[in-house]
């Protein structure tokens, strides 16, 4: 399967811990995104890589969130201090360099349930 | 906060019929894309539109991009069971993709 992978796709944690998900996009993708998704609504952006510079980021991005993508190929997200707030389902999605062209494959998502 | 406003929020439809929801939008889009979600799933991408007036089928799926690019809508024919999800559209606004809250298709068999 060549698609975007995620791992893990359920996390279930305590307040106050640390989580680590992990993203892989499709291969030779240059953009990778990370969404929040939370129920009854779309996804909404957290912050977005060109390779491994990571050029924006969104206000949803608290100080307690950090990504990384090292090597410009997977990614990813850390949650410290998780909150019961952070429960949601958490997206990456990938994309070559557009041209004019957005398109963005989703992964199938990690959902963090804080308790 | 999500710029792009879908309807209906959510339908329940008969097996057979065709269904239609669409995605408007105060400002304008030069992309309009269309997503489709199952439980548990993420999105997945049914429809790229990229010119205003554009029509495009994908099977029982097709999807305008509006003249003024500020909206576009989905029509679905003869509906299916597996057609049940959450359908989204989406387009890029600066280097992230801004969503609508999603139209939640139920089809009864």
């Amino acid at each position: 399967d060549t698609g975007v992978s995620q791992d893990p796709r359920h996390k279930i944690t305590k307040r106050g811990q640390n989580v680590t998900f992990r993203c892989d996009p499709i291969s030779e993708h240059n953009r990778l995104y990370w969404y929040r998704q939370t129920l009854g609504q779309g996804p909404e952006f957290l912050t977005y890589f060109q390779n491994e510079a990571q050029l924006e980021k969104s206000r949803l991005l608290s100080d307690r969130f950090s990504a990384e993508r090292p090597k410009g190929s997977f990614s990813t997200l850390e949650i410290q201090r998780t909150e019961q707030g952070d429960s949601a389902m958490y997206l990456c999605a990938s994309s070559p360099t557009p041209r004019g062209r957005e398109t963005q494959y989703f992964g199938p998502g990690t959902r963090l349930l804080v308790l | 906060g999500q710029q792009l406003n879908q309807s209906p929020q959510s339908m329940f439809i008969q097996e057979g019929e065709d269904v239609s929801m669409n995605c408007t939008s105060s400002s304008i889009f030069n992309t309009w894309l269309w997503y489709k979600q199952d439980p548990g799933e993420g999105p997945v991408l049914l429809i790229a539109l990229y010119k205003a007036g554009e029509l495009t089928s994908n099977g029982r799926l097709t999807a305008q991009f509006g003249i003024t690019r500020k909206d576009s809508f989905l029509n679905i024919s003869a509906s299916i069971p597996s057609d049940v999800g959450i359908y989204f559209c989406a387009g890029p606004r600066n280097n992230d993709m801004r969503f609508g809250a999603g139209t939640r298709l139920t089809v009864k068999p």
